[in-house]
């Protein structure tokens, strides 16, 4: 059982270049987020999507585009890079909270370390 | 999803427990308020999580006040290995459309 597994690990762009980020899950999770967190700094919410099919915005949506493939696949895709976006990037699913048998947790990948030149 | 506020930083001494706190003051009665831990640059980890009663698993406990508006993690015999960033959330039961958030957390030293 895999979890979250997210690709590349590692990335170096130079600015203006563009990439996707992958995240899958093979837990059958409904919601899946993207954060990103710069050094020293908290989490914060890029987009998320609480099905297959549904995307919206989180905290800090400009200069990112997402796609939910399918309910395991959730993509997020920097278009034109900016330096600005240097970062490390999570992708999180969860199932709903308060269901039964299931605590609602969030499960994080490891992390995606994108450096924007 | 209501907002959640915790200190910055704290120290405790390997072997004490450590106790965090969390406001969340805004919380709705039908949130739960669910913890989180980053040991280092890795993905965070779930701890626990409670929506009104007191909560006990093989990592920490949980307290929850009786109005729901602040909680406390107690880490009862905190080692090296939690030295980490501690997050409080608040996350509506049911609801899978949410916009969770995130603060920045409390930095957790543990000191030998």
């Amino acid at each position: 059982n895999a979890g979250v597994t997210q690709t590349p690990k590692f990335q170096v762009l130079k600015t203006g270049q563009s990439m996707t980020l992958q995240c899958a899950q093979d837990m059958n999770h409904n919601s899946m987020y993207w954060y990103r967190q710069d050094p020293g700094m908290g989490l914060r919410l890029i987009y998320y999507s609480a099905s297959e099919g549904t995307t919206d915005k989180g905290e800090v949506p400009n200069g990112y585009n997402v796609s939910r493939l399918n309910k395991r696949e959730f993509s997020l895709r920097l278009e034109s890079a900016a330096p600005s976006q240097t970062s490390v990037y999570f992708c999180a699913s969860a199932r709903l909270a308060g269901q039964a048998s299931n605590t609602g947790e969030l499960f994080f990948g490891e992390g995606s370390r994108l450096t924007v030149l | 999803d209501a907002k959640t506020t915790q200190p910055t930083s704290m120290d405790c001494a390997e072997g004490r427990a450590a106790n965090l706190p969390c406001n969340h003051s805004t919380i709705s009665g039908n949130e739960y308020v669910y913890w989180y831990r980053q040991i280092h640059s890795q993905g965070p980890q779930y701890i626990i999580h409670g929506l009104k009663n007191n909560e006990t698993n093989e990592m920490a406990s949980l307290i929850i006040t009786e109005d729901r508006k602040s909680s406390t993690l107690i880490l009862p015999h905190a080692t090296l290995r939690d030295t980490a960033v501690y997050y409080c959330i608040v996350r509506v039961a049911g609801q899978g459309n949410e916009k969770l958030t995130f603060g920045t957390g409390t930095r957790l030293t543990i000191i030998p």
